[in-house]
């Protein structure tokens, strides 16, 4: 069974700062999600990884497979980013979550 | 194209009753998959369909089951319901035609209270 770790749990941060969140998890995997999900909201996908780094406007996502571990950075932060990010990972059992992280971005 | 939809979105229901969640994919989505969402335990994964098959279980009790159509839409059911059975339903649709990496679309959720 994977184990999920995502850190830090609760984040509140300045407009325009840099923000890292980071996901680790225990077994070998065949992907790992971020996700974004704002109160009340609904779940939205924000990219999908097996190797390597991907970019969306603001947003970059890297993994390292070798060391079992994935980042979300947030460059710029905005108000309207604030949300709970949650890490997924693809297991041969299905998708397995992390507890997410609540970010808060103050103006 | 309009995203994937979850119907009811809200129901009350009382213990030892069951029931019947439905989940319409995305069109031409072939994957869809069933997650429960609780602010102690957070999301978990409940299962997972291709093309009508299951592909793979959550560890969820006999008491939750599922199934998925010739035209991708599914349901899942929980029978006998508990309290701790309130929660938040989500389904995602994906492609998947590369297996089992693929993009998730969310729906909006069937949120669930057992009174």
């Amino acid at each position: 069974k994977n184990e999920v770790e995502q850190s830090p749990q609760n984040l509140t941060a300045q407009e325009e700062e840099f923000i890292t969140i980071n996901c680790s998890y225990s077994v070998g995997i065949s992907a790992l999600h971020w996700l974004q999900q704002h109160p009340g909201g609904g779940i939205v996908s924000l990219f999908m990884l097996s190797s390597g780094k991907k970019k969306h406007g603001r947003l970059i996502a890297t993994i390292n497979i070798q060391e079992k571990h994935s980042s979300l950075h947030i460059t710029a932060s905005h108000p309207r980013d604030s949300a709970v990010y949650i890490c997924a990972v693809r297991g041969a059992d299905g998708l397995t979550f992390g507890k997410g992280t609540h970010l808060i971005i103050q103006p | 194209k309009a995203g994937v939809t979850q119907t009811p979105r809200y129901l009350i229901k009382t213990r030892g009753q069951q029931v019947t969640l439905s989940c319409s994919p995305i069109s031409g989505h072939r994957s869809v998959s069933w997650y429960q969402q609780t602010p102690g335990q957070g999301l978990q994964f409940l299962f997972e369909y291709f093309s009508e098959t299951q592909r793979n279980k959550g560890n969820f009790p006999g008491r939750f089951s599922g199934r998925q159509f010739s035209n991708s839409r599914s349901e899942m059911n929980v029978s006998t319901l508990e309290l701790g059975d309130s929660a938040l339903y989500l389904c995602a649709s994906s492609w998947d035609g590369t297996g089992y990496t693929g993009e998730l679309f969310f729906g909006e959720g069937s949120r669930l209270t057992v009174l």
